[in-house]
C-alpha cells in the first residue's frame, strides 16, 4: 500500500526566506506526483504536476522536483510572502487497474510565513 | 479556476438519516472523485467515477454510494449517516485518467450529530 509522508507537519518561516518542504512515498511505481495548497476553510488548488519521467517542474517561484528512484519529492518556494501561509499537499498517481488511475495524498505541511 | 460547484457547502443531520452530496461541474470532464478530509487522516478517496454510470470503489467506500447519470453531475450518498461520517467531502474532476491534473471543488462540511 502506497503511504505518503510530509515533513515537517508544520513550518514557520520569517518573510523572504527561501524554503523547502519535503514528501516522500513508499512505492516508487507512480504515474505522476501533484502538488497543491489549500488554504483553510478552502479547497485544493493545484500547483504543480510532475510526470514520472520528470525531473522537476517550474511555475513562478514555485519548484518541484521528483526523484522516483527514491522515492522523493521537494517543493521549492523562493522568497515566501505572507500570501504563501496555507497548507502544502503532495499526492503520488498510481495506476489501480481497469484504466484508472488513484491518488495517495500526504497529510501536509502547514506553512506560516511570518512579516 | 475550474467550474466545479458542490451542494451543499455546510450540513448538519441526526445519526440514521440519509444525506445527498451533489457535484456539479461545467469543464465536461470524464472523471470525477469523492474524497473525505479528517485531521491526522489527510484526504481519502470514496467513489470515483470514469463515465456517466461508470464507478468504482475507493479507500474508504463502506457506508457510502454514488452515482453518475449526466456528465456533469456526481452524486455521493450516505444512506444512513453515522458519527464517523462527519467530515469535510470534496469533489474533484480531471479531463484524462492518468497524466492530467485533479482539480477540486470548495468542499461540503458534513456535520452527523
Amino acid at each position: 500500500k502506497q503511504e505518503v509522508t510530509q515533513i515537517p507537519a508544520a513550518l514557520s518561516v520569517p518573510e523572504g526566506e527561501n524554503l523547502v518542504l519535503n514528501c516522500s512515498f513508499t512505492d516508487s511505481a507512480i504515474y505522476n506526483l501533484q502538488w497543491f495548497r489549500q488554504d483553510p476553510g478552502k479547497g485544493l488548488t493545484s500547483l504543480l504536476l510532475i510526470q514520472s519521467s520528470q525531473r522537476e517542474q517550474t511555475s513562478g517561484r514555485l519548484n518541484a522536483s521528483l526523484d522516483k528512484s527514491s522515492g522523493r519529492s521537494t517543493l521549492y518556494i523562493a522568497a515566501s510572502q505572507p500570501g504563501d501561509s496555507a497548507t502544502y499537499l503532495c499526492a503520488v498517481r498510481r495506476y489501480s487497474g481497469a484504466g484508472s488511475y488513484q491518488l495517495t495524498f500526504g497529510k501536509g505541511t502547514k506553512l506560516s510565513v511570518i512579516p | 479556476d475550474a467550474g466545479i460547484t458542490q451542494s451543499p457547502r455546510h450540513k448538519v443531520t441526526e445519526t440514521g438519516t440519509p444525506v445527498t452530496l451533489r457535484c456539479h461541474q461545467t469543464e465536461n470532464h470524464r472523471y470525477m472523485y469523492w474524497y473525505r478530509q479528517d485531521p491526522g487522516h489527510g484526504l481519502r478517496l470514496i467513489h470515483y467515477s470514469y463515465g456517466v454510470k461508470d464507478t468504482d470503489k475507493g479507500e474508504v467506500s463502506d457506508g457510502y454510494s454514488v452515482s453518475r447519470s449526466k456528465t456533469e453531475d456526481f452524486l455521493l450518498t450516505l444512506e444512513s449517516a453515522t458519527s464517523s461520517q462527519t467530515s469535510v467531502y470534496f469533489c474533484a474532476i480531471s479531463l484524462l485518467a492518468g497524466s492530467d491534473e485533479q482539480y477540486f471543488g470548495p468542499g461540503t462540511r458534513l456535520t452527523v450529530t
